[in-house]
């Protein structure tokens, strides 16, 4: 079983819609998570790290649910400029580096 | 300052050619990482070098071979490489090899093998 899944998508919303991304982790021992965001041939660039206690950064929001494995991002009132891949990233077992789900497409459409 | 820099931007090379990627790094971090990623797929891990030294090879064939010259760089060798591993190649630093640190990514190296 791969360690992180993501919803595979695409989500095609409208602007000022609010859209939710799910991702199950499958090492309980797992301590941290993040979501990154990558545009078309560039980079991952960091969104937010994903604590216990849930985080907010103005329009996003990041829970982290133990109990059920899952991670979830929450953007309200999306933007056109949030159009992206989201990726949810999580520690793997032992001590290596962080595992990636295979991201989610975000359309956000005029 | 979270920036990590590549060079080139581009590479395009034959499969008999031998080349070099550059990763650089000047925020202290000691952990660094060479990702390839295809397109629509998550970036795959490579190496992990800690402390300047080599700590994951991720079965990675020997055409591709990283060196770490001191803790702000981190170099990747290519040679006699196949069209396959055409990609962009990521570099990545963080504070330490670990479970709860995160990763800063350069803008990566896009390579066309033909």
């Amino acid at each position: 079983r791969k360690e992180v899944e993501q919803d595979p998508g695409p989500f095609n919303v409208p602007e000022g819609a609010t859209v939710a991304f799910n991702c199950t982790y499958s090492n309980s021992a797992s301590q941290s998570f993040f979501w990154y965001r990558q545009d078309c041939r560039k980079e991952p660039k960091l969104l937010m790290s994903v604590y216990s206690s849930g985080n907010e950064d103005g329009r996003f929001t990041a829970q982290l649910n133990r109990a059920s494995q899952y991670i979830s991002l929450l953007i309200r009132d999306s933007k056109l400029s949030d159009s992206a891949t989201y990726l949810c990233v999580g520690a793997g077992s032992g001590n290596t580096p962080l595992v990636f789900g295979k991201g989610t497409r975000l359309s956000v459409i005029a | 300052d979270t920036e990590v820099t590549q060079t080139p931007k581009h590479l395009v090379m034959g499969m008999t050619n031998k080349k070099s990627l550059k990763c650089e790094q000047h925020m202290g971090h000691r952990a660094m990482y060479w990702y390839k990623q295809k397109a629509k797929k998550p970036p795959e891990l490579m190496f992990v070098y800690s402390y300047e030294k080599l700590s994951i090879n991720e079965s990675v064939p020997s055409r591709f071979s990283p060196e770490c010259p001191n803790s702000s760089l981190l170099n990747l060798h290519l040679h006699a490489l196949q069209p396959e591993d055409s990609a962009l190649y990521l570099c990545a630093s963080s504070q330490a090899q670990g479970l709860v640190d995160t990763q800063y990514f350069g803008p990566g190296t896009r390579l066309t093998v033909l």
